[in-house]
């Protein structure tokens, strides 16, 4: 089935730990985007890359990293999880940036306690 | 600094006419989206407008004045499945997406 799909589904993660959430795209969209949505606040971009091998800081990229070694998969790696990075993580994908129409994975519920 | 200004939340009846406004502040443009998100999904694509006017698909209509910084969303013939959220997105001079807070729509029959 064509599309985005993000793993794990939801998590509760302690703090401290490190925990990578994955995303993965058939459609070959070379720019690929991870939001975290937090009520009130709509989507922030976190990192973004525009295509394999390039990954750029949105604006909330500070306890994230992420990787683009390939045109199919953005992981999205929290070093050392806090309880404010408990959030709704969307990974999305789009033809070529920003004037294109974006697909979104169906989110990951982190909570950190 | 970027801003994109919509309504929180908005009421209408089912059958009825609803117009959701958004206006923006962004460091240039390079068009605008609308995305409806269902509660606990995912956002998904309703609208791109990038030049002045009317863009009509259906029962949803999106328009567009630049000059103004402003654009509304247009929903008809309401059905109870219209019960969502509706996200307002520019496309800035970097050709990245700034995003509003989102308006909840609720339908009452």
């Amino acid at each position: 089935i064509a599309g985005i799909t993000q793993a794990p589904t939801s998590q509760i993660l302690a703090a401290g730990r490190r925990m990578t959430l994955r995303c993965t795209q058939d459609m070959r969209h070379n720019a690929m985007y991870w939001y975290r949505q937090d009520l009130g606040l709509g989507l922030r971009l976190i990192h973004y890359s525009n295509t394999a091998g390039t990954t750029g800081k949105g604006e909330v990229p500070d306890g994230y990293s992420v990787s683009r070694a390939n045109t199919d998969d953005f992981p999205l790696t929290l070093a050392s999880a806090v309880p404010s990075q408990t959030s709704v993580y969307f990974c999305a994908s789009s033809k070529s940036g920003g004037q294109d129409e974006a697909f979104f994975g169906q989110g990951t519920r982190l909570t950190v306690v | 600094g970027q801003n994109i200004d919509q309504p929180t939340e908005m009421t209408a009846t089912e059958g009825a006419i609803v117009q959701i406004n958004c206006t923006y502040q962004t460091s240039g443009f390079n068009g605008l989206f609308w995305y409806q998100q269902h509660a606990g999904e995912a956002p998904t694509f309703l609208s791109y407008n990038v030049l002045d006017g009317l863009e009509e698909k259906g029962r949803f209509s999106s328009f567009l004045s630049r000059s103004k910084g402003y654009s509304y969303l247009l929903l008809k013939e309401l059905q109870m499945k219209d019960s969502a959220s509706y996200l307002c997105a520019v496309t800035d001079s970097n050709y990245q997406l700034i995003w509003g807070a989102g308006t909840k729509l609720i339908i009452k029959p």
